[in-house]
């Protein structure tokens, strides 16, 4: 089955620098996703990228796909204390309607 | 933006008891979900939902678990004969199509004691 992998697990950094999260994943997939999740809190949608993208862009977000190396990367540029939050990536396959959530990066920017 | 709606916000119950998740999804999607989070674990799957018809289960999704879509707007997840492992954050989700982007509500989280 398919599992999701993040790293780092956790990450610390001061506001106005970029934060970098990675993710791998197993097999043959549709879309990755990346949500956020402040502490429990729901999680919230922040890009999709299909598997034929290779990159996808959304204001401070830049996500990367690699679909030769089952792996993906959430780039958050200028990052703001409120971006402090744990972000899961997660991905579909086809013919299947689940998603299939990574381990998550926990985040933590100080001001 | 349109929003996925869950109550209550936490429950408490006894081992043993029943115990029923309310969701109000979004009002034209067509695909419902439920995920669990055990605390400090990963989002997990347990069922899929369309067209009034469970499309997809995990194997957490056992007899123990049901799904309803009663009236039309509500989704809900009953759990009967709850067990201390069923404590946990649990999530209700919404897309308008397969491998579109799902929206979460802010969860239950259940503690069973």
């Amino acid at each position: 089955s398919q599992q999701g992998e993040e790293d780092p697990q956790a990450l610390s950094i001061q506001e106005g620098e970029n934060a970098t999260m990675n993710c791998s994943y197993k097999t043959s997939i549709n879309n990755l996703q990346w949500y956020r999740q402040n502490s429990g809190r729901g999680l919230v949608h922040l890009i999709l990228i299909r598997s034929n993208e290779r990159e996808k862009h959304s204001g401070r977000l830049r996500v990367t796909l690699d679909t030769s190396k089952k792996s993906s990367s959430l780039l958050i540029t200028a990052s703001r204390a409120a971006d402090t939050a744990s972000y899961f990536c997660a991905t579909d396959g086809y013919n299947t309607d689940k998603l299939i959530f990574g381990t998550g990066t926990r985040l933590q920017v100080f001001p | 933006e349109p929003e996925v709606t869950q109550t209550p916000s936490h429950q408490v119950t006894q081992m043993g008891q029943e115990v029923i998740l309310r969701c109000v999804p979004i009002s034209n999607h067509l695909y419902f979900y439920w995920y669990r989070q055990i605390l400090g674990q990963k989002v997990e799957f347990l069922v899929s939902f369309y067209n009034n018809e469970i499309s997809e289960k995990s194997e957490i999704f056992d007899d123990q678990f049901s799904v309803e879509r009663p009236d039309g707007s509500n989704f809900t997840l009953k759990i009967r004969s709850t067990k201390l492992e069923d404590s946990a954050m649990y999530f209700c989700a919404s897309s308008s199509g397969r491998g579109l982007k799902a929206f979460f509500g802010q969860g239950t989280r259940l503690t069973v004691v």
